[in-house]
């Protein structure tokens, strides 16, 4: 099982519509979670972190799920320009390596008029 | 503006040949990455500095190595030795564990 999964997509949805990413883990350790986003052939930006009690920035909501040990990522109100893809990612959970990163593969998400 | 500048931006090189891609912050951040993305693949870490005078492997640093001289600077080298080195490198600094800001990659074919 990899350490960290996501579906590859792509996840084709109509400007506005409402759509939600999924991200699971396979260490019940890990500590801290992040959700990336990667337009194409550029570089990770840091999209939002990911707290136990969830979070919500604008359009964008995160949560975790220790139990299930998955996080996820829901995008209201969709917008071309959030056409990207989205990479989970999820830290900590190995013994001396506190701050070690793990990536995921990422989700696309193309947005459509 | 502060930020990470990754040069070159697209690279080609022959085989047996080594090869040094640049990475300049000036974010101040004392931890900077070297990883490597390849498609279908998750991110993976090739070296780490958290401090100057200071780098630890990561996950897949055979035939790569690494200085950090100065807190600003954290050039990668490609070796020879590196099997398979076609790749997407990205460099990344932060100031907070989790958090990375990334330059905008160097693309490195080899021929």
């Amino acid at each position: 099982r990899k350490e960290v999964e996501q579906d590859p997509g792509p996840f084709n949805v109509p400007e506005g519509a409402t759509v939600a990413f999924n991200c699971t883990y396979s260490n019940s350790a890990s500590q801290s979670f992040f959700w990336y986003r990667q337009d194409c052939r550029k570089e990770p930006k840091l999209l939002m972190s990911v707290y136990s009690s969830g979070n919500e920035d604008g359009r964008f909501t995160a949560q975790l799920n220790r139990a299930s040990q998955y996080i996820s990522l829901l995008i209201r109100d969709s917008k071309l320009s959030d056409s990207a893809t989205y990479l989970c990612v999820v830290m900590g959970g190995y013994a001396g390596t506190a701050s070690k990163l793990t990536f995921g593969t990422g989700t696309r998400l193309q947005v459509t008029l | 503006d502060g930020g990470i500048t990754q040069s070159p931006k697209y690279l080609f090189r022959k085989e047996g040949q080594n090869v040094t891609l640049s990475c300049e912050q000036n974010l101040n951040h004392d931890a900077m990455y070297w990883y490597r993305q390849d498609p279908g693949q998750g991110l993976r870490l090739i070296y780490y500095s958290q401090i100057v005078n200071d780098f630890q492997k990561g996950d897949i640093a055979e035939g790569y190595s690494v200085s950090r001289e100065k807190k600003e600077s954290f050039p990668l080298t490609v070796t020879s030795a590196q099997k398979n080195p076609t790749a997407f490198y990205l460099c990344a600094s932060s100031i907070q564990a989790g958090e990375l800001f990334f330059g905008e990659g160097s693309r490195l074919t080899v021929l």
